[in-house]
């Protein structure tokens, strides 16, 4: 079973505080997706990061993939209150049409 | 608003009971995919559908089932419902069938509570 381990879970943090959060897995997977999702509504897809080694950047907001194509991280750089949200990553395993594994998000918080 | 509708938005039953969920996809949109989200599981993937034939499936119950008609709507069927099927029920649509590979929209949502 391909499994994606999120972390942290929860992150509470003052306006114009970096993070970094971290989505682990012991399988590769064709390519690495980020969400973000707000209470009430669907996730909403942030980025797609599809080669190993890739960076992507949104704003403040960058996303790597690892070079085994294992692993990913979304850095957050100075923080404001209206990144507060779950974040989710989510992984395509090769060859299984539309199935999408998703860690188990994180929380964070900004803090004004 | 990301042009994928859901019916009902709240859904409360008891447990023993069948309930259908329903999912509209954006428009030109061949793909429907169905999540389960609960606190404990977080969001787990369900089954896919691209132009009417199932092209992926998860961890998707024996009492759950769902299909995609030729209009490309969708229907999730939960039967004999349990305690622990209470959770949100997402929907999401895509172009294509690749997941992965291209941008998944996602309706707002059922909530689904069984009693």
């Amino acid at each position: 079973t391909q499994l994606l381990e999120q972390s942290p879970q929860f992150l509470s943090i003052q306006e114009g505080e970096n993070l970094t959060v971290y989505c682990n897995s012991s399988s590769v997977f064709s390519s690495l997706q980020w969400y973000r999702q707000e209470p009430g509504e669907g996730p909403v897809l942030l980025v797609t990061v599809v080669t190993g080694g890739e960076v992507k950047k949104l704003k403040r907001l960058t996303f790597q993939f690892g070079d085994a194509r294992k692993d990913s991280s979304l850095h957050i750089t100075a923080a404001q209150p209206g990144d507060t949200g779950l974040y989710l990553c989510a992984g395509a395993p090769s060859n299984q049409g539309g199935k999408l594994i998703f860690g188990q998000g994180t929380e964070l918080s900004v803090k004004p | 608003d990301s042009g994928v509708t859901q019916t009902p938005k709240h859904l409360i039953t008891a447990t023993g009971q069948r309930v259908t969920l329903r999912c509209s996809p954006r428009s030109g949109d061949l793909s429907v995919y169905w999540y389960q989200q609960s606190l404990d599981q977080g969001l787990q993937f369900l089954i896919q559908y691209y132009n009417g034939e199932e092209r992926a499936k998860g961890n998707i119950l024996e009492r759950f089932s769902a299909q995609q008609f030729p209009d490309l709507h969708s229907e999730l069927n939960l039967s004999s419902l349990e305690l622990g099927d209470s959770a949100l029920y997402f929907c999401a649509s895509s172009v294509g069938g690749l997941a992965g590979q291209e941008t998944q929209y996602f309706g707002p949502g059922t909530r689904l509570l069984v009693l």
